[in-house]
């Protein structure tokens, strides 16, 4: 099946600093990928679509310049959290589809953002 | 505005018992439904997916049905095992969209 990776899977940082998180779809180009926050117990919400050599397309209510995606490739998108907060510590997870007629998405295996 | 639901939020379940994962939702114009499979702390394995054309999935142990017409979709584990546990997540793609409305998952626990 198609493998899509993220690095770093688990990261502490502190109030204040930028943390960047790579997605990267390791077999197939994905001119699309998805960012998704989780928080404990609770389902996956849509952050923002990431699109290969245009702007990121973000969801109502998340802020664009806090955080902030490159689509640098086909194959890396990249989620910077910046000036994190403790409120911003959360579970990651990005998604490419890989057969664009069925539109069936491959998860990573998401980041863990502790913000201290 | 698409809103998935399902139910029950858990499940405790000897195993070898056979069970059912209910899914809902809201807005039948989907383009395709899938189940997910979540392990603690991990990413998400795509378990299942349904065409909105379609009516059922299987694979080995896993059948998932769909009647788009009234919003529902059932994912059924045959003969489950204590490797089973998870949480389960449902999850809609809008038609014309690529983008997935999930629900808040059943968190299925099988008992040795």
């Amino acid at each position: 099946g198609a493998v899509v990776s993220q690095h770093p899977s688990w990261v502490i940082c502190k109030s204040g600093t930028s943390v960047k998180i790579e997605c990267r779809s390791l077999d197939f180009q994905a001119t699309t990928m998805f960012w998704y926050r989780q928080f404990p117990k609770q389902s996956l919400m849509l952050m923002a679509t990431s699109n290969e050599g245009s702007k990121a397309t973000y969801e109502q209510g998340v802020e664009k310049d806090k955080f902030l995606i490159n689509h640098a490739s086909l194959t890396l998108s990249t989620l910077t959290v910046t000036s994190a907060h403790p409120e911003d510590s959360s579970f990651y997870i990005c998604s490419a589809p890989r057969d664009m007629s069925s539109y069936e998405q491959y998860f990573g295996p998401g980041t863990r953002l502790t913000v201290t | 505005k698409q809103e998935v639901t399902q139910i029950p939020a858990a499940l405790s379940v000897p195993e070898g018992e056979n069970l059912v994962l209910n899914c809902s939702f809201t807005d039948s114009a989907i383009y395709n439904l899938q189940w997910f499979r979540q392990d603690p702390g991990k990413g998400l394995t795509s378990l299942l997916l349904i065409q909105s054309s379609q009516r059922e999935q299987t694979s080995g142990r896993l059948n998932a049905s769909l009647d788009k017409s009234s919003g529902r979709s059932t994912l059924y584990i045959a003969a489950s095992q204590p490797g089973d546990s998870a949480t389960y997540l449902c999850a809609v793609n809008q038609g014309g969209s690529e983008k997935l409305v999930f629900g808040k998952g059943t968190k299925l626990t099988v008992n040795p």
